[in-house]
């Protein structure tokens, strides 16, 4: 069956260390998404992908880049980890148009100390 | 500023009762709305979408309903069961810019 998988699913690292979060779907989505979910907040858009070589910026993009070199996957790197970007990620893809629903991973806990 | 307000913020009911969640937005120009729900610990699934001319949706035992014109919705569910124990995410998508805005969620707890 086609689907979304993140890794990892839980992650600990130190502020200032570099961190790639995998995303990878099997479902051919041109349209892919990262958001981080904290209490207190709904879901907030970090950055999102139309397309192969696609990048654009969402609300909270400070801090992290993504790159898409294929279909499949959105990899989010946290350039120099703070400790405000502990959260729980959510990565999420979707077909062509926008209006069509998304479909979202399993996230990732992320911890910075 | 596009807004999702949800509410309330927590509900406990019994097993088998009914509940109706409420959400109030003020995204525009308006293309749809969304539930979704997401167990402890897992990603948001999708429940419904409504379009600007769609009132009432329903997936099982869950139904929507939208009115645009006051910029409200509801989520009723029905007949609850210990599994409806999560949060529920009301999202808009706004034409302009294809966004989507979150609210924060209920979280719902079914109790035996």
């Amino acid at each position: 069956d086609a689907e979304i998988t993140q890794s990892p699913r839980h992650k600990i690292t130190e502020t200032g260390r570099q961190v790639t979060l995998a995303c990878h779907q099997t479902w051919n989505h041109n349209n892919m998404f990262w958001y981080r979910q904290d209490l207190g907040h709904g879901l907030r858009l970090i950055h999102y992908s139309y397309g192969v070589q696609d990048t654009n910026k969402g609300e909270v993009s400070d801090g992290y880049s993504v790159s898409r070199s294929n279909t499949e996957d959105l990899p989010l790197t946290l350039e120099s980890a703070a400790s405000s970007q502990t959260s729980v990620y959510f990565c999420a893809s979707s077909p062509g148009r926008p209006q069509e629903t998304q479909y979202f991973g399993p996230g990732t806990r992320l911890l910075v100390l | 500023k596009n807004q999702v307000e949800q509410s309330p913020q927590s509900l406990i009911i019994l097993e088998g009762k009914n509940c109706t969640l409420q959400c109030n937005y003020t995204v525009s120009p308006f293309s749809n709305l969304r539930w979704y729900k997401q167990d402890t610990g897992r990603g948001p699934v999708s429940l419904t979408i409504m379009t600007f001319s769609e009132n009432t949706k329903s997936n099982g035992r869950y139904t929507a309903t939208l009115d645009a014109d006051t910029k409200q919705s509801s989520l009723h569910i029905t007949a609850s069961q210990l599994s409806d124990s999560a949060s529920y995410i009301c999202v808009v998508l706004n034409n302009a810019g294809n966004m989507l805005t979150f609210g924060g969620g209920t979280r719902l707890m079914v109790k035996p």
